[in-house]
């Protein structure tokens, strides 16, 4: 089944040490997204690529970077991880064009643990 | 900036009976897309129903329906004949413009949905 993958699905990393989250489609979609979801609250976007070109939020840190050497996947690193980004990453595809809608297709999350 | 409201933080209802959560929204697209998705204790977002601002009809999809009142700017989900699977968070998301375009949603605060047997 085409499907959005993400792994690990749960990563321990210590307090500023770098850690990169990975995500890949089989869905052939030519955008995917990174929300944070931080405990009992709604997810944010982080950035989003459109093919290649990337696309960050205002209000992303600088802590966040994102890579996409192909299509099919794309990766999350967080340079220096604080306390304050655990969290889930929710790894999003969607396929632009004309329709109407575009549903965006989530994976099924890696949550981070920083200690 | 597009905003999304809702307004309960959680529910409980008895099986078999149907539910509406709400959300509110506001935006100065004139075109824009709603969303709504479940999301069960194991984290994954599930795409439930979608409502396009221009769709002269409320969307449904088998169990889910959207009450779609764009003069009042909301887009409540109904839920008919609960479930104990539907024990879940609910979030309304929206995205501005219907097209192609590759904006992110905007997601509300959720509802915590329990249903009880």
């Amino acid at each position: 089944d085409a499907m959005v993958i993400q792994n690990p699905r749960y990563q321990v990393t210590q307090f500023g040490k770098p850690v990169t989250l990975s995500c890949s489609q089989t869905l052939n979609h030519n955008v995917m997204y990174w929300y944070q979801q931080k405990s009992s609250q709604a997810p944010k976007l982080l950035f989003h690529y459109y093919d290649k070109d990337f696309n960050n939020e205002a209000d992303t840190p600088d802590n966040f970077q994102s890579r996409r050497p192909n299509t099919s996947f794309c990766f999350l690193d967080i340079r220096s991880p604080g306390l304050g980004d655990a969290a889930m990453y929710l790894c999003a595809t969607r396929a632009s064009g004309p329709s109407s809608y575009n549903e965006q297709f989530f994976g099924p999350g890696t949550r981070l643990t920083v200690l | 900036a597009q905003k999304i409201t809702q307004t309960q933080p959680g529910m409980f209802v008895q099986e078999k009976e149907a539910v509406t959560l709400d959300c509110t929204y506001d935006t100065s697209d004139p075109s824009y897309g709603l969303f709504w998705y479940k999301q069960p204790s194991s984290g994954e977002m599930i795409f439930l129903i979608y409502q396009g601002s221009y769709d002269q009809q409320n969307a449904t999809e088998g169990r889910y329906s959207l009450n779609f009142q764009k003069a009042r700017k909301s887009a409540n989900l109904v839920i008919s004949a609960s479930q104990l699977g539907d024990s879940a968070m609910y979030f309304c998301a929206m995205r501005g413009g219907t097209g192609g375009g590759a904006d992110g949603l905007t997601f509300g605060k959720g509802t915590h949905l329990i249903i009880q047997p």
